[in-house]
């Protein structure tokens, strides 16, 4: 089955620097890669996605890309804000025979000031 | 619309009871899946409900079960608790083959 390995597990970065989180996918197959972000006490949220027929999606100051070949995707977070704080998951998925959502193990990302 | 939401949001239980768990999904949603959340395993696949069926089916004992009602709802229910079935139980509800949308969780507690 799918495999997704995420790093690093934790981030800290300075209010205004650039985040980047990476996690690669084991299956092949796969073609659908969610990230979601957690915070403390609150229910995962989907803030971007990327299906694997494009390599690099933008929204305001998240982007996400995607490298087929080497299986792995990131996330990048510019202009980071105290709010940006928490846990973000990576995911993977293939539509085609399972919509089950195979998650990296979580990366705690704290924005000082 | 409303979100997907989830009942009851905290549970205390014993060893060897049993409980069940309830997630409506965001309306016009078909599928719900579940997930289970701990410190030491992340996010796992439970299971998935299309139209009252099971689609998938995570690595979980069959202590674990669900269902679907004809009303997209989705009940998930765990016999015979253990200490390690403490966990935050999520649903998550979908209309395409792609976004799930999460609920807040129902943490379980067992003693």
């Amino acid at each position: 089955g799918e495999n997704v390995e995420q790093h690093p597990s934790t981030l800290s970065v300075q209010e205004g620097d650039s985040a980047v989180i990476k996690c690669t996918y084991s299956d092949s197959a796969s073609n659908y890669f969610p990230w979601y972000k957690q915070e403390l006490g609150k229910r995962p949220q989907l803030i971007i996605d990327i299906r694997s027929n494009v390599g690099e999606k933008k929204d305001q100051r998240i982007a996400v890309t995607l490298n087929k070949t080497a299986k792995h995707f990131s996330l990048h977070i510019t202009e980071t804000q105290p709010e940006d704080s928490a846990v973000y998951f990576c995911a993977g998925a293939n539509t085609g025979t399972a919509s089950k959502l195979t998650f990296g193990t979580g990366t705690r990302l704290q924005v000082t000031l | 619309k409303a979100g997907v939401t989830q009942t009851p949001r905290y549970l205390i239980k014993t060893r060897g009871q049993q409980v069940t768990l309830s997630c409506s999904p965001i309306s016009g949603h078909r599928s719900v899946s579940w997930y289970q959340q701990t410190p030491g395993q992340g996010l796992q696949f439970l299971f998935e409900y299309f139209s009252e069926t099971q689609r998938n089916k995570g690595n979980f004992p069959g202590r674990f079960s669900g269902r679907q009602f004809s009303n997209s709802r989705s009940e998930m229910n765990v016999s015979t608790l253990e200490l390690g079935d403490s966990a935050l139980y999520l649903c998550a509800s979908r209309m395409t083959l792609y976004e799930q949308y999460f609920g807040p969780g129902t943490r379980l507690t067992v003693t």
